[in-house]
């Protein structure tokens, strides 16, 4: 009955590094997202995964930042060349669009978040 | 431009008295609004939803209403003890849009003061 996890929880890398972040959704869950925190700021969407669409990848700040979702379950956020303005928390989030008679719905489930200190 | 924003950065209260964040926002036309918690160290967690045409939404000690007109929302906390010290999140759903829409505030992060 687990929520979303993530993986590392914490991560400290040179610069110039390339990282690679691991999020497990809630088991069913057809949406995927990940966002990026950084310290006293507002959640930055960074890519959409929706079933076997194509991802909105419209968030994403630089062509350094990819993302994949492997079989419709877990996803991968890779940094190459990392950065110190990569620091940040990043934070996935799994959902499931409800239809009601008021439209569609969908909550998101936040995992952890991965704490990524770039030196 | 299209924004949502959050009313302060930090909200003081004494415990027991009535906590109240603000969202508004501009230039959107939300299907609902939701508000989250997040605390230090944690992803936000859902606690509420409300649809465009709802004024007002309960759960327990929470309260938050929907003004269309004034295109605003606010989070009511009543009875406010220190354990509701975190940060709250805005979060809308524009109309016209699938899944993916969903647009965050920066949050007001909330102090309750024994």
């Amino acid at each position: 009955g687990a929520g979303v996890s993530q993986s590392p929880s914490n991560k400290v890398t040179e610069k110039g590094k390339d990282v690679e972040l691991r999020c497990d959704p809630i088991s069913g869950h057809t949406a995927l997202y990940w966002y990026r925190q950084s310290l006293g700021q507002g959640l930055e969407f960074l890519i959409y995964f929706q079933g076997n669409s194509a991802p909105d990848k419209s968030g994403l700040p630089s062509d350094r930042f990819s993302a994949e979702r492997t079989g419709g379950s877990v996803s991968t956020l890779t940094i190459q060349r990392t950065q110190q303005e990569d620091s940040a928390v990043y934070l996935c989030a799994s959902s499931l669009a409800l239809q009601t008679s008021g439209g569609w719905e969908e909550t998101q489930y936040f995992g952890p978040g991965t704490r990524l200190l770039v030196l | 431009s299209q924004k949502i924003e959050q009313n302060s950065e930090a909200l003081n209260i004494q415990e027991g008295k009535t906590a109240t964040l603000t969202c508004n926002y501009t230039n959107y036309s939300p299907a609902y609004l939701q508000w989250y918690r997040q605390d230090p160290g944690r992803g936000p967690v859902f606690l509420l939803l409300i649809r465009e045409n709802e004024k007002e939404k309960r759960k327990e000690r929470l309260k938050v209403t929907f003004d269309t007109t004034l295109k605003q929302s606010l989070f009511h906390i009543t009875a406010s003890q220190p354990a509701d010290s975190a940060t709250y999140l805005c979060a809308l759903m524009n109309y016209g849009g699938s899944q993916g829409n969903l647009i965050f505030g920066k949050g007001t992060k909330l102090s309750v003061k024994p």
